[in-house]
């Protein structure tokens, strides 16, 4: 059964840079598509982008100048940065596993990240 | 990019059936889609694909009593004899052919 788990501060500050980690484990991140979805509170899901485990990936136009995710096969972990976070970056974000063409299958338990001064 | 449009609230007994609705916009009907639940305070769950053929296919461990239809630009999500811990937020999702995501702004079901 594959497991994702994110990590990374739980608090940032308003003009800085949102870094999270997703370790992957009871599978290889090895030939799938691992996204990032987040979710502000109160609100729906809206999803961030995704990695193949090559490296290529495609953002949410909403984020793309803000957005990077990059993948470490070695650790079997990909990771998200989103630059200059404001307030309303505020939310669950949450790591899963998505192939091409098809749907969401697993999710990350999720972390809140507040962004705050 | 297609967009989906869910009702933001359902109610439904305990132990009837309940049947949800999600909208793909116009141009879209055709694309596959996916419905996930999320009970409160927990992580979305993976329920079901929904074929283009009208056909669904479930996640692992998924009850029996949930099952999907399609209907021209019309998903469905079909819950039968409704237990408590149905009581969630369901999302519809569907991805273009570049596999960008888009999901439905979720409707909260509550059982009655």
């Amino acid at each position: 059964q594959v497991q994702l788990q994110e990590s990374g501060p739980g608090l940032v500050k308003p003009s800085e840079t949102l870094s999270l980690t997703c370790t992957v484990s009871g599978g290889s991140i090895i030939s799938h598509y691992w996204n990032w979805i987040r979710q502000p509170p109160g609100k729906g899901l809206e999803w961030i982008g995704y990695i193949y485990y090559s490296g290529s990936t495609i953002y949410n136009p909403s984020f793309k100048s803000r957005v990077t995710i990059l993948v470490d096969t070695s650790k079997n972990q990909f990771s998200l940065n989103l630059s200059s976070v404001t307030t309303a970056d505020t939310a669950v974000y949450y790591c899963a596993r998505g192939d091409y063409g098809g749907p969401v299958d697993y999710w990350g338990q999720g972390t809140l990240v507040t962004v705050s001064s | 990019q297609p967009v989906l449009t869910q009702s933001s609230s359902a109610s439904a007994s305990l132990g009837s059936s309940v049947k949800l609705t999600c909208t793909l916009s116009s141009g879209h009907s055709s694309y596959i889609s996916a419905w996930h639940q999320q009970q409160p305070g927990k992580a979305p769950r993976y329920l079901m694909k929904l074929e283009g053929s009208g056909t669904y296919k479930k996640g692992s461990g998924v009850p029996d009593r949930f099952s999907g239809s399609t209907s021209g630009a019309d998903r469905y999500l079909t819950i039968s004899n409704l237990q408590s811990e149905d009581e969630a937020d369901y999302y519809c999702e569907t991805w273009d052919t570049a596999t960008r995501r888009v999901f439905g702004g979720g409707t909260k079901l509550t059982v009655l």
